[in-house]
């Protein structure tokens, strides 16, 4: 069975500071890991993903994502944080034997500062 | 290029009444589809998915039901709500074999 956990369902920061949202799964098999973004009252947009190779991924705006297996983690960051960045983030894992159901962590809603 | 499209946009419906979502794709074929409900304050929780036309997997015993009479049609119903239905309805899609779904606009539900 797969599962996901965010750490923190609410980060807040300055503008112009470094994102980082936590993220840990488990799985029994090798994962496929993505990172959503959900702006208020719309659908998720995948900013990122992990399938296989390279494990530091870049993303949509900026972001970027680290496979560490060992630490099963892939967690979320950005240098700088805009305001445009104030969104809820889902983290996501996937199985890579078939079926391609997708489960999705609680989220954390992040608040930037100006 | 894919679109997907979920109507209507909002909804406010009383308790006991009937429910009927619906989800479309354009720009593909046979795609996998995907009900998911987001509560206030929580992550998605996968309601329902299909394979193909006719095929329903259902993830969590509920009072929702989901069929998909075209390749490209997915409808999410009820026959009763219950106010705990209340919630973010979001469709999506993925292409088989693949593993990054799409998602629609949802559907914002509000049962009084």
């Amino acid at each position: 069975a797969q599962s996901v956990t965010q750490l923190g369902s609410h980060v807040s920061v300055s503008e112009g500071a470094l994102v980082l949202l936590r993220c840990n799964y488990s799985s029994s098999v090798p994962p496929y890991l993505f990172w959503y973004v959900q702006y208020p009252n719309q659908g998720l947009q995948l900013l990122l993903k992990y399938t296989t190779g390279a494990t530091l991924v870049k993303g949509i705006n900026g972001f970027e994502a680290e496979f560490k297996k060992s630490e099963t983690s892939f967690h979320l960051t950005k240098p700088s944080a805009h305001m445009s960045d104030a969104a809820e983030y889902f983290c996501a894992v996937s199985d890579r034997a078939g079926g391609f159901k997708t489960i999705f962590g609680a989220g954390t809603r992040l608040f930037v500062k100006a | 290029s894919q679109t997907i499209h979920q109507w209507p946009a909002t909804l406010v419906q009383p308790v006991g009444s009937p429910l009927s979502l619906e989800c479309t794709v354009e720009g593909t074929s046979n795609p996998n589809l995907y009900w998911y409900r987001q509560a206030a304050g929580r992550g998605l929780q996968l309601l329902f998915y299909s394979v193909g036309i006719g095929q329903i997997s259902s993830e969590v015993p509920q009072n929702l039901s989901a069929s998909r009479p075209q390749d490209r049609q997915f409808i999410l119903s009820s026959k009763k709500l219950l106010l705990s239905d209340s919630g973010f309805y979001l469709c999506a899609w993925s292409t088989p074999g693949t593993d990054t779904q799409y998602f629609g606009p949802g559907t914002r539900l509000t049962v009084l």
